[in-house]
């Protein structure tokens, strides 16, 4: 079946640093959505990607989808502490059943 | 005004137990669906719903059974509630499958001891 990871599982960054986390499908998607989760709360719909090659920026957030529409990124430049949480991506093919990624803990050291 | 809401938060019950969860939505959206994530924080979906009609039924035992009695209510009720059910069971719509972003519920956090 459809699988979606992403790297790194965990990072921890210095308050300013940058952090990227990259997510990788089995199968080609038809869009890629992004989700943050904070700690105990519920994931929150970030953007969406739908065309090959689409780069989308919301302030110090970039997100890109790959020429192939196999893969994706998620960059945040100068990284804040109200930026920690678990990030997923979640990608949709064929079915219109989305897949979750596996998620990336991001936690940021003041 | 909340858009996606659960009840309860939190749900403490023994094994073999049965209990429900109710979800229900504001927004107007079309499709609900009850996602588990687990401890290492993976979300898996289990069921969706369209407008009543039941549209993905993942591979979840046959103690799970979801309920729509209208497109803005979905609920899931377990039977014999086993250990390893114990996770957190989030809510969500959106307003057409495959197209649009979700809209989570806090969740409930199931603690089956």
């Amino acid at each position: 079946g459809q699988q979606v990871m992403q790297i790194p599982q965990y990072q921890h960054v210095q308050e300013g640093e940058d952090f990227t986390t990259y997510c990788n499908s089995s199968t080609t998607l038809s869009n890629i959505q992004w989700y943050k989760q904070r700690p105990g709360g519920h994931p929150v719909f970030l953007i969406q990607l739908v065309k090959s090659g689409e780069v989308k920026k919301q302030k110090r957030l970039t997100f890109q989808f790959g020429e192939a529409k196999k893969n994706s990124s998620l960059h945040i430049t100068a990284t804040q502490t109200t930026d920690v949480g678990t990030y997923f991506c979640a990608g949709v093919s064929g079915t219109y059943k989305y897949i979750f990624g596996t998620g990336t803990r991001l936690k940021v050291l003041a | 005004d909340t858009a996606v809401s659960q009840t309860p938060k939190y749900l403490v019950t023994q094994m073999g137990n049965d209990k429900s969860i109710k979800c229900e939505q504001n927004l107007g959206h079309d499709t609900m669906y009850w996602y588990k994530q687990d401890s290492k924080k993976f979300l898996k979906i289990m069921f969706s719903y369209n407008n009543k009609e039941l549209i993905i039924n993942e591979t979840v035992p046959n103690r799970f059974s979801p309920k729509s009695p209208d497109k803005a209510h979905l609920n899931l009720h377990i039977n014999s509630l086993e250990l390893g059910d114990s996770a957190v069971y989030f809510c969500a719509s959106n307003q057409q499958q495959g197209t649009y972003g979700y809209t989570f519920g806090s969740g409930t956090r199931l603690t089956v001891v």
